[in-house]
């Protein structure tokens, strides 16, 4: 069965450095979402994505991230200069297979990013 | 905005019925579903149900819905220690538009 896939699965990264992390959403789909989950609180939506461009974001989704497709597979958010406060799992999600139904998002694994 | 609200904890014997609740506040939700977590894990779409529906069952899944008390439930049938995990209620206004997610609700099962 496809699905979403996401790497690293564990990222330590240093105040004020830059990360990357990647998402491979299922082939034929068409929307892309980040979430973010920090521990003990609720999954909380950043951005999503369709067509090349950015649909919604949310207020914790400031100039500090971005998102880009690069290819056709790969979608990746990066944080420019992280924080302290960016310390969660983020979670890649994707929707709307071609012709088909776009109420079900699937999600990756996460990525659990710990900022030191 | 949309608030999802769930109970933190859950502890039921093995075999018994587990019923994992949600409240919500926005009527124009109209899709509301269910995610399971397992450690280490992502998140599973485990069932959804639309707000013109007030049942759906699924095998040993069933869930409830209550329009006018914003009100959503799930119960798992004969439960199993597989079943532990962390159980999310989701909900959305319309597709592809962001999920607002609950806690999570950790279902512990005792053998």
């Amino acid at each position: 069965e496809p699905e979403v896939t996401q790497t690293p699965s564990h990222q330590v990264t240093q105040m004020g450095q830059e990360v990357i992390l990647r998402c491979v959403p299922i082939s034929n789909h068409l929307y892309f979402y980040w979430y973010r989950q920090i521990l003990g609180q609720k999954v909380e939506f950043l951005v999503s994505f369709y067509n090349n461009e950015i649909s919604e974001k949310s207020e914790i989704f400031d100039d500090q991230f971005s998102v880009e497709r690069p290819d056709g597979s790969n979608f990746t958010l990066k944080i420019r200069s992280t924080k302290l406060e960016d310390s969660a799992m983020y979670f890649c999600a994707s929707s709307a297979p071609t012709g088909g139904s776009s109420y079900e998002q699937y999600f990756g694994p996460g990525t659990r990013l710990t900022v030191t | 905005g949309e608030d999802v609200e769930q109970s933190l904890f859950l502890s039921v014997r093995e075999g018994d019925s587990s019923v994992i609740n949600c409240t919500y506040t926005d009527s124009s939700s109209t899709y509301l579903y269910w995610y399971k977590q397992e450690p280490g894990a992502g998140l599973q779409l485990l069932t959804y149900i639309f707000s013109n529906m007030d049942m759906k069952q699924d095998q040993r899944l069933t869930v409830l819905l209550n329009k006018k008390d914003k009100h959503l439930s799930l119960r798992i049938a004969d439960t199993q220690t597989g079943d532990s995990a962390i159980y999310f209620c989701a909900v959305l206004n319309s597709g592809n538009t962001p999920l607002v997610f609950g806690k999570g609700t950790r279902l512990s099962v005792i053998a």
